[in-house]
This record gives structure tokens, C-alpha cells and sequence, in this order.
């Protein structure tokens, strides 16, 4: 069964903290990870995608890791701003029959000051 | 480049009412989703679309929802009859081909009293 998982749920840090942000896969085959930023109120927007060839890719204060071993991604969020509060969605395409996608439940991140 | 529009962004209806939503997706975007997303939680798909036909449907809840995208461009969503637990934020979403990057709309948030 093809599943997205993601830890922790919910997440509070100081304004100006780092933090981590998983997803565990089960997705196969796979072809590529994506993580989506979510505001209240607003659809998602990608952060990032990952390919199987690509362990760790930025996107200004955002750096998600790849380990296709353990199918596992990571996260990254440096010297976090109030502006980061939202939720952050791990997605996942798989192929049946069509590619589809498989969205996990996301973390939501909230930075006070 | 225009985003993908959704009208409209808020409804309130009594249980047992219809209710249809609109969604316009990017330009020459051949795939549209449409999502439903109950509060705290991940988006769950509902139906996907390949210009005009339908890929996926597995999750949409037949005896009550219905969608269409007759010209392969717009795409309407309706619920008859509403319930309670139809109170959820139904997302749109377009990509150039099946299981790529999507690209979402703001959403509509429907209230079921």
C-alpha cells in the first residue's frame, strides 16, 4: 500500500530556531518526493522536489534530504521566521495505471516570537 | 502566468442543500484535481481528470458527489445532498501531466449547518 507518513504532527519553536520535519514513504516505485508549504486559508504551495538522484536540495532558508534506502525525507528549516508558520506536506507521486499522488497528513509549524 | 481560480471562496449552506464549486486551471494544464481537505488534516483526493476523461475517482463519494470538466478546461464540483461532515476546504488543483507538479487554487471553504 503505497503510504506517506509524517512526524511530528505539530510543532512550536521560537522565532529564529531551527527544526526538522519528517516524511517516511512507502511509495514504489519511486520518482520523485515534494514538499508543499500550506498558509491558513490558502492552497498549497512547492517547496521543493526531490528525485531519487538527489540527496539534499535548497530552497533559501529550506533544505530537504533524500534517502532513498530507508525512504525517508527530511525538512530543514533555518533561523525560522514568524512567516513560517503554516503546515508542510510531504507528497509523493506513484504510478497506477496513471501517476497519482499521495499526500500525507502534513505538520504544522507554528513560530512565535 | 495566471493561477488557478476558484470561485466561490466561501459557501454556507443548510444540510440536504446542493451545492456546485468552480475551478479554471492554469493554461494548457492537461490534468485537474480537485481535493477535499477536513480541517487538520492532509488533502484526500477525490477525483482527478485527464483533459476531459477521469483517471481517478476511487475516493469520490459517488451516491452524492459529482464532477465534470466537459471542454478538458473548467471543472465544476457538486455535492446533492450536502451532510455535515461534507464541511471541508475543497481545493483544485492543475498540472501539465499526470503526477506532476501541481499548481492549487485557493480553495473553497464550504460550512454544512
Amino acid at each position: 500500500k503505497n503510504q506517506v507518513e509524517q512526524s511530528p504532527q505539530s510543532l512550536i519553536i521560537l522565532e529564529g530556531k531551527n527544526c526538522t520535519l519528517q516524511c517516511n514513504y512507502t511509495v514504489s516505485p519511486f520518482s520523485n518526493l515534494r514538499w508543499y508549504k500550506q498558509d491558513t486559508g490558502r492552497g498549497p504551495v512547492s517547496l521543493t522536489i526531490m528525485t531519487f538522484s538527489e540527496n539534499t536540495k535548497s530552497n533559501g532558508r529550506y533544505t530537504a534530504t533524500l534517502d532513498a534506502d530507508t525512504k525517508q525525507s527530511s525538512l530543514h528549516i533555518t533561523a525560522s521566521q514568524l512567516s513560517d508558520s503554516a503546515s508542510y506536506i510531504c507528497v509523493v507521486p506513484y504510478s497506477g495505471g496513471y501517476q497519482k499522488v499521495t499526500f500525507g497528513i502534513g505538520t504544522k509549524l507554528q513560530v512565535i516570537p | 502566468e495566471a493561477g488557478v481560480a476558484q470561485s466561490p471562496r466561501y459557501k454556507i449552506i443548510e444540510k440536504r442543500q446542493s451545492v456546485a464549486f468552480w475551478c479554471n486551471p492554469i493554461s494548457g494544464h492537461a490534468t485537474l484535481y480537485w481535493y477535499q481537505q477536513i480541517l487538520g488534516q492532509g488533502p484526500k483526493l477525490l477525483i482527478q481528470f485527464q483533459n476531459n476523461g477521469v483517471v481517478d475517482d476511487s475516493q469520490l463519494p459517488k451516491d452524492r458527489f459529482s464532477a465534470e470538466r466537459l471542454k478538458g478546461v473548467d471543472s465544476t464540483l457538486k455535492i446533492q445532498p450536502a451532510k455535515l461532515e461534507d464541511s471541508a476546504v475543497y481545493l483544485c488543483a492543475s498540472s501539465s501531466v499526470g503526477g506532476g507538479e501541481q499548481y492549487f487554487g485557493p480553495g473553497t471553504r464550504l460550512t454544512v449547518t
